[in-house]
């Protein structure tokens, strides 16, 4: 089945160590999002790819980076995660503007 | 920015019976939709509405759109449990991303 697929599930970093969040997709879509979801609040978008054109959010930290090697994949980089970046974090997918496919998510925990 | 906010906040109905959840948005958009969210897992596209429309029908669900009040509203019929989930409507703008509103907590009890 065609799907948008996160790994890891579940992640655990330390105070300062970067880690890297990944996200694949078989629905051929060409734009690519990542959210951040703190609990019991709406997903906040990151950044999203439209094709090759990268847009970022006016209010994202520089310490979040974003890699799309190619139409596929899709990487989340924290550069130096604090103890206010733990929470879920969501990829999705579309074709153009259209409805948006979730990946299950991945849950960060940062110590 | 957020742009869409869900009332109520939390609901909690008996299996059963409707339950609606409306959503008000500030700017004009191209289109609006619904997105469902079981506790810790990704979310679930339910219906879209284009701006043109005014109520779109799926299986239990009925949503309305009202450009000039600028709000929307999705009713769930004959709840079960496992409509126990956040909603969270999500308007498009001409040019932009999706933007999510706070959400409503559906509890639907057996």
């Amino acid at each position: 089945d065609a799907m948008v697929i996160q790994n890891p599930r579940y992640q655990v970093t330390q105070f300062g160590k970067p880690v890297t969040l990944s996200c694949s997709q078989t629905l051929n879509h060409n734009v690519m999002y990542w959210y951040q979801q703190k609990s019991s609040q709406a997903p906040k978008l990151l950044f999203h790819y439209y094709d090759k054109d990268f847009n970022n959010e006016a209010d994202t930290p520089d310490n979040f980076q974003s890699r799309r090697p190619n139409t596929s994949f899709c990487f989340l980089d924290i550069r130096s995660p604090g103890l206010g970046d733990a929470a879920m974090y969501l990829c999705a997918t579309s074709r153009d503007r259209d409805v948006q496919y979730f990946g299950p998510g991945t849950r960060l925990t940062v110590t | 920015s957020q742009q869409g906010e869900e009332d109520p906040q939390a609901l909690s109905i008996q299996e059963g019976e409707n339950a609606t959840m409306n959503c008000s948005y500030k700017t004009s958009i191209n289109n609006l939709q619904w997105y469902r969210q079981n506790s810790g897992r990704g979310l679930v596209h339910l219906i879209l509405i284009r701006s043109n429309e005014r109520e779109k029908h799926s299986g239990r669900l009925r949503v309305t759109l009202d450009t000039s009040k600028k709000s929307s509203s999705l009713l769930i019929t004959a709840s079960r449990a496992a409509d126990t989930a956040s909603y969270f409507c999500a308007t498009d703008q001409a040019g932009t991303a999706l933007i999510f509103g706070k959400g409503t907590t559906l509890s639907v009890s057996s």
